[in-house]
């Protein structure tokens, strides 16, 4: 069972580069989450997609687009990577049951370098 | 909009010691909370989440966490600290929708032989 696969794993762009990290899970769940780690800040929202078809904007957009282009699959681009943009990105997914009865399962991560 | 606020950045305990991480949350109704931790180069594992139906809750690898309404804090502790704790913990707090998982700055755990 492979959970939260993202690729790739490390990236060097140079300003002005874009690209797309991908996303996928197998666990069948209806919201999809892309997040960035920075130190000291812990983990921030990027956009989240709640089900299939439906996107919406995190604590920190700019710069940044999504597709989520079926129940399994989130990406997130970079249209033009600037070195704000340096991170170490998370996609997660979960499923809601009610009550709090909820885990967010994470991938490995995206250690992206922007020079 | 719900958040959470851990107190301390670093945490260095003994082995065997005590751990104590703290978190406080604001929120305008009941919240769900959860603990998670990120062992190096690794994404983020499920500790334990709090969903209203005890305030003491226990998770694994011996973590347990008490809500306490009257004080908005949900901390993380553990009777004993091993090296294999050493790792990053981050509190978080979901929306009653629970599509939106929002964390804290993270406390990074760090144990002493």
């Amino acid at each position: 069972n492979a959970g939260v696969t993202q690729t790739p794993k490390f990236q060097v762009l140079k300003t002005g580069q874009s690209m797309t990290l991908q996303c996928a899970q197998d666990m069948n769940h209806n919201s999809m989450y892309w997040y960035r780690q920075d130190p000291g800040m812990g983990l921030r929202l990027i956009y989240y997609s709640a089900s299939e078809g439906t996107t919406d904007k995190g604590e920190v957009p700019n710069g940044y687009n999504v597709s989520r282009l079926n129940k399994r699959e989130f990406s997130l681009r970079l249209e033009s990577a600037a070195p704000s943009q340096t991170s170490v990105y998370f996609c997660a997914s979960s499923e809601w049951r009610g009550r709090g009865n909820t885990e967010a399962f994470f991938g490995q991560g995206t250690r992206l370098t922007v020079v | 909009a719900q958040s959470v606020t851990q107190l301390g950045s670093h945490v260095s305990v003994s082995e065997g010691a005590l751990v104590l991480l703290r978190c406080n949350y604001s929120s305008s109704v009941p919240p769900y909370l959860f603990w998670y931790v990120q062992y190096p180069n690794q994404g983020l594992q499920l500790l334990l989440k709090y969903t209203s139906a005890a305030t003491l809750v226990k998770g694994i690898n011996g973590f347990e966490a008490e809500f306490k309404k009257s004080e908005t804090s949900f901390h993380l502790t553990k009777p004993s600290a091993h090296m294999s704790d050493a790792a990053e913990y981050f509190c978080a707090v979901t929306n009653n929708a629970g599509n939106m998982l929002t964390f804290g700055g993270g406390t990074r755990l760090m144990v002493k032989p």
